[in-house]
């Protein structure tokens, strides 16, 4: 059974500052997700890796897939107020998603 | 459609009562996801469609719970006898192929069980 494991799961952040978010699965898979999602609405599409070692940067957010490790990141570069939300990660398991618990993110002056 | 709608958005029902809940997916996707997502949790698989047939449907927590799919678009979650662990909200997606194809999802219906 396909497991997706995130951390942290809370993550309070300044304004400016670096971080990375981990997205670790248990078994193979050569797809994976990164969603967002802000309070009280739907899930936003962020980022999709489909090969080891692709990587993906939309302004200030970076994904990037090991699928050896099974270990994608989510890096977020001089975070903003606006980055302000929950993320989740989810891998692909034959016919639907795994998602992982989500890292809620919260960006202060 | 230009993306996946979902109705109603917010349900209210008393417990023990039968609720509907419908997708409308993307025109053309041929595969429909219903995932829950309860308070502060991360979202939980609970069926799969590929056209109208339901190849998965491990993640129904119980009988108490169907889902069917008509004509290959929109697709309706049946909940008989709601509990009050039923309250959460129900998301939808849909995807032109089943795996690797990206997912669309749907606003969500919120249903509360009193």
């Amino acid at each position: 059974e396909l497991k997706v494991e995130q951390n942290p799961l809370f993550l309070s952040m300044q304004e400016g500052k670096n971080y990375t978010i981990y997205c670790n699965y248990s078994t193979t898979s050569d797809r994976l997700y990164w969603y967002r999602q802000d309070p009280g609405k739907s899930l936003e599409s962020l980022f999709v890796l489909l090969s080891n070692g692709a990587v993906k940067q939309e302004g200030r957010l970076m994904a990037s897939l090991d699928t050896k490790a099974r270990l994608s990141t989510l890096h977020i570069t001089a975070a903003v107020h606006d980055l302000s939300a929950t993320y989740f990660c989810a891998v692909d398991d034959t016919d639907k998603l795994i998602f992982g618990t989500g890292t809620r993110l919260q960006v202060f002056p | 459609g230009a993306g996946v709608s979902q109705s109603p958005s917010n349900k209210v029902t008393e417990k023990g009562k039968d609720v509907e809940l419908r997708c409308d997916p993307i025109s053309g996707h041929t595969a429909l996801y219903w995932y829950r997502q309860s308070l502060g949790q991360g979202l939980e698989f609970l069926i799969y469609f590929q056209g109208n047939s339901a190849p998965d449907k491990s993640g129904l927590p119980s009988d108490r719970f169907s889902a069917e799919r008509t004509g290959g678009s929109v697709s309706t979650l049946t909940i008989q006898r709601t509990q009050q662990e039923d309250s959460a909200v129900y998301l939808c997606a849909s995807s032109l192929r089943p795996v690797g194809y990206g997912y669309t999802f749907g606003s969500g219906t919120r249903l509360t069980v009193v």
